[in-house]
């Protein structure tokens, strides 16, 4: 089942902070952050494994709360480079060799003016 | 260092025309995946090859097929397009776990049928 992310978009200045949210209704044992700029690949930011794992990159931070199956990424003083599509996804099995197997959200917008 | 490489970029087909979308990867990868993507949406993953010689089917595996010809090239066919399948089409491929996390993209193939 695809995980729910919230808000579905956010508009925000330069030097602002944004909260996303990732939420499933299965049991979650690693969640994984991607942005995507239009018209581009996805990209990898970062996985979250379970532990309640805080991952970092740049000023982009998330956690993961895998009893209330839930993750959220936090933007810290975004910039202008921060705008994009993000999406957070959840693996579709447990294990195997093939990790790469998930189940996306719907995506948040995140729109940075100046 | 290419990454992952997918053939055509853009392509207009009419319903009922097949074709083949190509992805080579130059990162000695095992498992490689496609997925599709339309407006709004998440990613879904179409279909999947753990290694060589291995295809599974993902969540939208109906109209599509797949062949692994060999570690490096996974492509995805339509034998008979129908314009529910205009979609960004993605190819990706993650090395072992346990080297890392990261799913690389390709640069996506944008069709449209008509």
């Amino acid at each position: 089942q695809q995980p729910v992310q919230s808000p579905q978009a956010v508009i925000l200045r330069e030097g602002e902070d944004a909260v996303i949210n990732c939420s499933s209704s299965k049991a979650l044992y690693s969640v994984h952050w991607y942005r995507q700029k239009h018209g581009e690949a996805p990209v990898f930011l970062m996985i979250l494994l379970k532990g309640g794992e805080q991952k970092g990159h740049e000023k982009i931070s998330a956690s993961f709360n895998e009893k209330k199956q839930q993750s959220s990424l936090y933007l810290t003083a975004s910039q202008l480079s921060y705008s994009g599509t993000y999406f957070c996804g959840t693996p579709r099995d447990a294990g195997g060799t093939s990790y790469g197997k998930l189940t996306f959200g719907q995506g948040t917008i995140l729109t940075v003016h100046p | 260092n290419a990454g992952v490489t997918q053939t055509p970029k853009f392509q207009v087909l009419k319903t009922g025309q097949s074709m083949t979308l190509q992805c080579a990867q130059d990162m000695n990868h095992n498992s490689m995946y496609w997925y599709r993507q339309d407006p709004g949406m998440g990613l879904r993953l179409i279909y999947y090859s753990a290694s060589e010689g291995t295809t599974d089917k993902g969540e939208v595996p109906n109209g599509y097929n797949v062949s692994r010809l060999n570690k490096r090239e996974f492509s995805l066919r339509l034998e008979s397009a129908a314009p529910s399948q205009t979609s960004v089409y993605f190819c990706a491929s993650t090395p072992p776990r346990i080297t890392g996390n990261t799913i690389y993209f390709g640069e996506g193939s944008w069709l449209t049928v008509v």
